[in-house]
Order: structure tokens, then C-alpha cells, then sequence
């Protein structure tokens, strides 16, 4: 069975610091997404991409958070420079349709 | 904007009896809605979903979840809770005007099936 893949699995990083998070998703599926689900809460969309283009970034904050996709089938995610408060769980997510598919995410610890 | 709500930080059912799992949306047009399971530290899985028809859907593991346009509620069913059904239950909306948007989540539910 296709899944969505993701790494590193942990990270943990100083504030201040680069992180980049990367995403494959199942092969064939045009839409990535990209979510952050703090500890108690539930995932909240960063950025969704259709192939190669931006289709909604308006919860991303484009003043530390960067992603792209350039091919139009794998993703990066990268935060510069990394605060107390991004410390989460970063899920990726890919669909055909209209059902998401999620891999099993990347933990970011700041210190 | 659309919205989740799941009333229920946590549930308890004896293995064996039923179990329900409450959600309501709130959403401009019509609602796509969906449960996910997850684990711990685990993305999430697809359980089932509701588009369009029957007001009944059925998923996977024996999970089912009824749609209910009146009351705005998608609740997540089980007519025997299994140990191994704890774990963390989530409720998402998207417009169905937006196709593939991305999901609105609620804060999740946890579910312990005691032995």
C-alpha cells in the first residue's frame, strides 16, 4: 500500500537555528499538503501546493516558514530561524481527490 | 470560515459496549466530513468519509458515522469497542466547493476502551 513518506522523524534544533522537513508523496497524487498540529490541538494547514504552484498559503508565516515544491511531486518545508513556539508535530499530506492521505510526520523540538 | 467542534476532550467506554464519538461543523456550503484516527506519535489515518448519499457511511476497522444536515453532526460510531480502538479521534470539514482545500479540523477526541 502507497504512503506518504517523511524525514527525518525527530528533530530537535536551537532556536535561531535552519530546519528543513521533506515530504514524498504517494506517487500520482497532484495535491500536497502541509499542516502543524501543536501538542492538544488538532493540524492546522501551513500551505497546500496543486502539482508545482501554490494553490493556499494564507496560514503560513511567510516571515520564517518557506516550502516548495519544484517538480511537482516531492516537498520541502523549512523554517529560518526556528522559534520556542514552533515546536510541533509537521504532517504531509497528498490526495487525488478530495480524501487526504497523511504521513507520519516530523516532531520539531526548539530549544 | 468553517469550524469543528468536538465537545468531548475524552471518552471512556467498557470494551464490548458501543461507542460514540461526537462532532458538529459548521461550514458556508455543502460539507465533505471525515474521521481520522491517530496514534501516538503517528500521522493520521483515514477512517471514512461523507460527501454525498447516504446518510450512513461505513469505514474501516467496523467504524461508521451518520451525517446529520439538520443537526449539523457527523458523530463516529462502533457497535463493539475493541482495546485496540483507543487512541485519538479527529473530526475535519472542507467545503465541498473547494474540493480538494485543505481540512478544518477539531481539537480531538480522546478514546479509552477499558478491558
Amino acid at each position: 500500500e502507497a504512503e506518504v513518506a517523511q524525514s527525518p522523524r525527530y528533530k530537535i534544533t536551537e532556536k535561531s537555528q535552519a530546519v528543513a522537513f521533506w515530504c514524498d508523496p504517494i506517487s500520482g497524487h497532484a495535491t500536497l499538503y502541509w499542516y502543524r498540529q501543536i501538542l492538544g490541538q488538532g493540524p492546522e494547514l501551513l500551505v497546500q501546493f496543486q502539482d508545482e504552484s501554490v494553490v493556499d498559503d494564507s496560514q503560513l508565516p511567510k516571515d520564517r516558514f518557506s516550502a516548495e515544491r519544484l517538480k511537482g511531486v516531492d516537498s520541502t518545508l523549512k523554517i529560518q530561524p526556528a522559534e520556542l513556539g514552533d515546536s510541533a508535530m509537521y504532517l504531509c499530506a497528498s490526495s487525488l481527490s478530495e480524501t487526504q492521505y497523511f504521513g507520519p510526520g516530523t516532531r520539531l523540538l526548539v530549544l | 470560515a468553517q469550524s469543528v467542534a468536538q465537545p468531548e476532550d475524552q471518552v471512556n467506554v467498557a470494551e464490548g459496549n458501543p461507542l460514540t464519538v461526537k462532532c458538529t461543523y459548521s461550514v458556508s456550503g455543502n460539507p465533505y466530513l471525515f474521521w481520522y484516527v491517530q496514534y501516538p506519535n503517528r500521522g493520521l489515518q483515514f477512517l471514512l468519509k461523507y460527501i454525498t448519499g447516504d446518510n450512513l457511511v461505513k469505514g474501516s476497522y467496523g467504524f461508521e458515522a451518520e451525517f446529520n444536515k439538520s443537526q449539523t453532526s457527523f458523530h463516529l460510531k462502533k457497535p463493539s469497542a475493541l482495546v485496540s480502538d483507543s487512541a485519538l479521534y479527529f473530526c475535519a470539514v472542507t467545503d465541498s466547493g473547494g474540493g480538494a482545500d485543505g481540512l478544518t479540523f477539531g481539537k480531538g477526541t480522546h478514546l479509552i476502551i477499558q478491558p
